[in-house]
């Protein structure tokens, strides 16, 4: 089954640019499927960040869409998310994860990363 | 923006009894293409990710409990654990899936009584 594994700088200044890589295994990327971040502040609720198809097409929360860049790398099994002029209020664990088939709703989660925004 | 509200925020059910979880989208999430509500539950224990439940409003993902339904449509939707169980103890979210913000509710926090 497949699996999914966050990875990036724990913890950033306000300004900084956002960059996680999401690790994918036993599943092939260009296989098919919707792939996706979501966030989820401490203690609270959650977040959807946006969504890549294999093709590279990518669809974005409205409300992040000016700050976040979703991309993927097929060679490397891996897809990415880029948030840029974070503040504190970026602050939370980041998760990805993979879609149900034919719609942006995911099934499939990593265990999520920690990432902290702090002078 | 399409808004999702849980209710209660947080419930207390005995071992073996009933639960029931609310959730209300400012806008209908039935589609009228395929007559689907694009409206999905999660289970978040803690330190985990949340785990999926049911989506289409009632279908149970794989591997689900059949202790977990959903019902509903439009814009009133209802989790129900028919005999909950320790293991349920958890945060529930419902999201729906309709438009492109994804949004979830604020969840509520299921204990045991």
């Amino acid at each position: 089954q497949v699996q999914l594994q966050e990875s990036g700088p724990g913890l950033l200044k306000p300004s900084e640019t956002l960059s996680l890589t999401c690790t994918v295994s036993d599943y092939s990327i260009s296989s098919g499927y919707y792939w996706g971040w979501i966030r989820q502040p401490p203690g609270r609720g959650l977040e959807w960040i946006g969504g890549i198809y294999r093709d590279g097409t990518t669809y974005y929360n409205p409300s992040l869409k000016s700050r976040v860049t979703i991309s993927v790398d097929t060679s490397k099994n891996q897809f990415s998310l880029k948030l840029s002029s974070v503040t504190a209020a970026d602050t939370a664990v980041y998760y990805c994860a993979r879609s149900i088939a034919g719609q942006l709703l995911f099934n499939f989660w990593g265990q999520g990363t920690l990432v902290t925004v702090s002078s | 923006d399409v808004v999702m509200t849980q209710s209660p925020d947080s419930l207390a059910v005995s071992l073996g009894e009933r639960a029931t979880i609310n959730c209300k989208s400012s806008q209908s999430l039935l589609h009228s293409s395929n007559n689907r509500n694009y409206l999905a539950w999660f289970q978040q224990k803690p330190g985990q990710p949340p785990k999926l439940l049911i989506y289409w409003a009632s279908t149970r993902e794989s591997g689900v409990p059949d202790r977990f339904s959903g019902s509903g449509s439009g814009t009133d939707f209802t989790l129900t654990i028919s005999s909950l169980q320790a293991e349920d103890v958890a945060v529930y979210y419902c999201q729906q899936f309709y438009t492109s913000s994804y949004t979830f509710g604020q969840g509520t926090k299921l204990e045991i009584k």
